[in-house]
């Protein structure tokens, strides 16, 4: 069965303190990575899909590294606005096209 | 970008009526979309999976009875809450799209 776990639960960093999110996965042939970002009342909002260990992606601060077993999410001089929580999510190759396994997320505080 | 808007974005009905929740595709056309359901501090947990012109696909646990989905046209799926209790309250999520999903903003749903 296809798991997704992520670590920390909950993370407060000060405003430029730098440090990683890891999403480990258990799937039966990956097909994607994708990584989300949530604000408090909203929709997730789409960072960054990772296909194959050895890839990585970067948008501004974020950057995302997968490996066969895990994937993390670093984070370099955080701003407050950064402050949300991040959610990692897999596709493997037997779920039905589409479909996607989200893991508990991370909460991440950023504090100016 | 491919955008989703769901609406409404917070609801309280009575115990005992339906609610109707819309999600839909602006700027493309979906064939699938997904409904989540996300509790307090929890991640999301697919509901069910919505086929344009067809049955949706309900995840084990969801009451098929109780959440219709209806999926008439490629840019429209709706998912409606029939008589609802005070434990349907939670946060809903539509989605849409392939790889790098678009999700939609969200509806509170609080049934008193």
């Amino acid at each position: 069965e296809d798991q997704v776990t992520q670590s920390p639960e909950a993370l407060r960093l000060q405003e430029g303190e730098s440090s990683s999110l890891n999403c480990s996965y258990t799937v039966s042939g990956l097909r994607g990575l994708f990584w989300y970002r949530q604000d408090p009342g909203k929709g997730p909002e789409f960072l960054f899909t990772l296909y194959s260990a050895g890839e990585e992606k970067e948008k501004e601060r974020l950057k995302a590294t997968l490996t066969k077993k895990e994937s993390f999410l670093h984070i370099t001089a955080p701003k407050p606005e950064d402050s949300a929580t991040y959610l990692c999510a897999v596709q493997g190759a037997e779920t039905s096209y589409d479909k996607v396994i989200f893991g508990p997320g991370t909460s991440l505080s950023v504090i100016p | 970008g491919a955008v989703v808007s769901q609406h409404p974005s917070w609801v309280i009905c009575k115990s005992g009526t339906s609610v109707k929740i819309e999600c839909r595709s602006l700027d493309f056309q979906a064939t699938t979309m997904f409904w989540y359901r996300q509790f307090p501090k929890q991640s999301l947990m697919l509901m069910a999976t919505s086929n344009e012109g067809s049955k949706a696909t309900y995840e084990q646990g969801v009451e098929k009875d109780k959440f219709l989905i209806n999926h008439a046209s490629l840019t429209l799926s709706t998912l409606t809450v029939t008589s609802a209790h005070p434990e349907d309250s939670s946060f809903y999520i539509c989605s849409a799209g392939g790889y790098g999903y678009t999700f939609g903003s969200g509806t509170r749903l609080t049934v008193v």
